[in-house]
């Protein structure tokens, strides 16, 4: 069974740094590509970023682009994403996402259950 | 960036009636297109990819079509379960984009 785990939401000041982790089970990881996608209280799903199953390709959304850095362990089944000079507006719930191949272009499969990140304005 | 655009943003309906939601997307994007439910408190579940093909477990109810730049995805039969809010998202291009989703509810 397929299972993907975040940790590490919580509350960060205006500025700040967090650090997500997801551990990841159930398939190989290695061979899937990973996404990060977020979702603001009462909003739609937003795509933060996304990394090839070899970690060699790295992908961000236009407003975390220079401020976020996705990597992975694959020696560990773990996806990260460190976040800096956070801002209100990254207030979410942020999901790690699997994907059907080790490219992102395979499209999302499983999500995890979500951590709650909240920078206060 | 390429926009997707879906349409009815909401929409009533009946257990038992089709219920069919249009996704657009601003250019081509040949059949890169999934299709996501997403029940309230729940994270979102996938249900089609590659415009057409359905995820292993999903009932046959659900069905994607399209190709390019219009996708419709169509529940043949609404069962109370499957009110909930429904994404499309785009994966040919970076970034990857998301529609802005379509709730569906009880009439």
């Amino acid at each position: 069974e397929v299972q993907v785990l975040e940790s590490g939401g919580g509350l960060a000041q205006p500025g700040g740094s967090l650090r997500l982790s997801c551990a990841a089970s159930g398939f190989t990881f290695s061979n899937s590509a990973m996404s990060w996608v977020r979702q603001a209280p009462g909003k739609g799903l937003d795509w933060v970023s996304g990394i090839s199953g070899n970690g060699g390709s790295t992908y961000y959304g236009d407003s975390v682009k220079g401020r976020f850095t996705i990597s992975r362990d694959n020696s560990k089944n773990t996806l990260y994403l460190q976040m800096s000079s956070l801002r209100a507006e990254d207030t979410a719930v942020y999901y790690c996402v699997t994907h059907n191949g080790p490219m992102l272009t395979t499209g999302g499969r499983y999500w995890g259950q979500g951590t709650l990140v909240t920078v206060p304005s | 960036d390429i926009q997707m655009t879906q349409s009815p943003s909401s929409l009533s309906a009946s257990v038992g009636d089709r219920v069919t939601i249009t996704c657009r997307a601003s250019q081509d994007i040949s059949n890169f297109l999934a299709w996501f439910q997403q029940k309230p408190g729940k994270a979102p579940k996938s249900l089609i990819f590659a415009a057409s093909s359905l995820q292993s477990g999903v009932p046959s109810k659900f069905s994607g079509s399209g190709s390019g730049t219009d996708f419709t995805l169509t529940i043949s039969s609404l069962q109370p379960e499957d009110f909930a809010t429904y994404y499309c998202q785009q994966y040919n291009s970076y970034p990857l984009t998301f529609g802005g989703g379509t709730k569906v509810e009880i009439k």
